[in-house]
């Protein structure tokens, strides 16, 4: 398995502004994810962080809102952008580590609430 | 198209009752994976167990057992002697190979509250 870890664990944001949330594992992985978990609400997949290029965006999930990096294979970013209350989630990056065990490990997330 | 269905929204049950934790998957691959992962009160997602569509063979680990069939496309989840630590959202999830995206599916989750 991969350790995980998450920055910021919790934040209270106004509406209109921005919010990045890192994401930062202990060893390198070959893919990175994003989901989001509306409360309540099961896991939906933003995008997959890819390193060095684009990250590729689920349906209805967009670059402008979620802007992502990825500089390596330890790291990656998510941006919440220009908020409104919906935003409110706990955000989760996942991971899924070489040798293809196709076994997603997460980061204990962040819980983002919008006012 | 990929589903996932755990049509328990939630279950209450009194401490050392077994509980078992329903999933019903739909894909056309035929090569997939299933998953179970354990969400407490705190919100991390715990990862309990993989299983891949070629074997069927059920599994335990502890109090926890997993029976897979292919035949009613179902990965139920048994936990035996439950216990309060036990109460959390669970949720099973399918990942399909042959995209090789890695996307996990999720079903809605179960909210299993197990009281004293």
């Amino acid at each position: 398995s991969a350790v995980i870890s998450q920055k910021p664990s919790r934040d209270i944001c106004q509406r209109g502004t921005s919010l990045t949330i890192q994401c930062q594992v202990d060893s390198q992985v070959t893919m990175m994810f994003w989901y989001r978990q509306q409360p309540g609400q099961s896991l939906t997949l933003i995008a997959t962080a890819n390193q060095g290029s684009e990250a590729t965006y689920e349906s209805g999930f967009v670059i402008d809102k979620f802007p992502i990096s990825r500089p390596n294979l330890t790291f990656s970013t998510l941006t919440v952008s220009n908020m409104s209350p919906e935003d409110s989630s706990i955000y989760l990056c996942s991971v899924r580590t070489s040798g293809g065990t196709d076994t997603q490990y997460f980061g204990p997330g962040t819980r983002l609430t919008v006012l | 198209a990929q589903k996932v269905t755990q049509a328990q929204t939630e279950i209450s049950v009194v401490e050392k009752e077994d509980v078992t934790l329903d999933c019903v998957y739909e894909t056309r691959d035929t090569t997939y994976y299933l998953f179970w992962y354990k969400q407490p009160p705190s919100g991390e997602l715990v990862f309990l167990i993989r299983r891949n569509s070629f074997d069927e063979q059920n599994e335990i680990s502890g109090r926890y057992s997993w029976n897979f069939q292919k035949s009613t496309s179902s990965f139920n989840f048994t936990i035996t002697a439950s216990q309060v630590v036990d109460s959390a959202v669970y949720f099973c999830a399918l990942s399909e190979a042959r995209s090789n995206t890695g996307k996990l599916i999720f079903g809605q989750g179960t909210t299993l509250q197990v009281k004293p």
